[in-house]
């Protein structure tokens, strides 16, 4: 395993306010991922990041923003939060020229 | 665009029995591909992976997956299945080690095993 934990685990939040998740990692890995968990759907891709300040957008980026100031923290953003973001939220890392990725427990996430 | 298509949304068996999991992929070249298993509450966690060589590829907890370039799956496959295999099972396909490198999961197959 990545040594990779993600915080809060659980939360519960009312839809308009800010959220943000993490996600931390000890293995140095360069390359990050925020994943949504959804019944059906499987994992789609929010966000990743390929190294310190550097992120780009996944397949379901509108409404989430993400940052990376450290290359062992990337942080979620949910700006306004709604209730179609109520999910499960996946981080995962990638050691540079491996091809395999390390998934963190996830982060479930309520918006009432 | 690479693409994963897991027919079976539900699977159920017998302890016991054996098992099949059906996984069908989109990839313009010779692919990445993966299988996971998510455990409920938990992450996901990589059963076995497949990029060259002999197309039967073995994994842990006695999981083994066939790479049929004809066919474009990759089938996971268990002689006999234990209660503790229930759990959440990913296929994924990627374009392999550089940077670009973003995987993408089918939907997810269910699999409930009957004592």
């Amino acid at each position: 395993d990545a040594g990779i934990t993600q915080s809060p685990r659980h939360k519960v939040t009312e839809t308009g306010t800010p959220v943000t998740l993490r996600c931390h990692q000890t293995e140095n890995h360069r390359y990050m991922y925020w994943y949504r968990q959804d019944p059906g759907h499987g994992l789609r891709l929010i966000h990743y990041s390929y190294g310190v300040k550097d992120t780009d957008k996944g397949e379901v980026s509108d409404g989430y923003s993400v940052s990376r100031s450290k290359t062992e923290d990337f942080l979620l953003t949910l700006e306004s939060a709604t209730s179609s973001q109520t999910s499960v939220y996946f981080c995962a890392t990638r050691r540079e020229g491996a091809d395999t990725q390390y998934f963190g427990p996830g982060t479930r996430l309520t918006v009432l | 665009a690479q693409s994963v298509t897991q027919p079976d949304i539900h699977i159920t068996v017998s302890e016991g029995a054996s098992l099949e999991l059906r996984c069908n992929y989109s990839y313009g070249a010779t692919p990445y591909l993966f299988w996971y298993v998510q455990s409920p509450g938990q992450g996901l966690q990589l059963l076995l992976k497949y990029f060259s060589g002999d197309t039967l590829v073995q994994g842990i907890k006695g999981f083994e997956a066939e790479f049929k370039r004809s066919q474009s799956s990759f089938n996971l496959r268990k002689p006999s299945v234990h209660w503790s295999d229930a759990a959440e099972y990913f296929c994924a396909v990627g374009g392999g080690r550089g940077g670009s490198y973003i995987p993408t999961f089918g939907r997810g197959t269910s699999l409930i095993v009957h004592p």
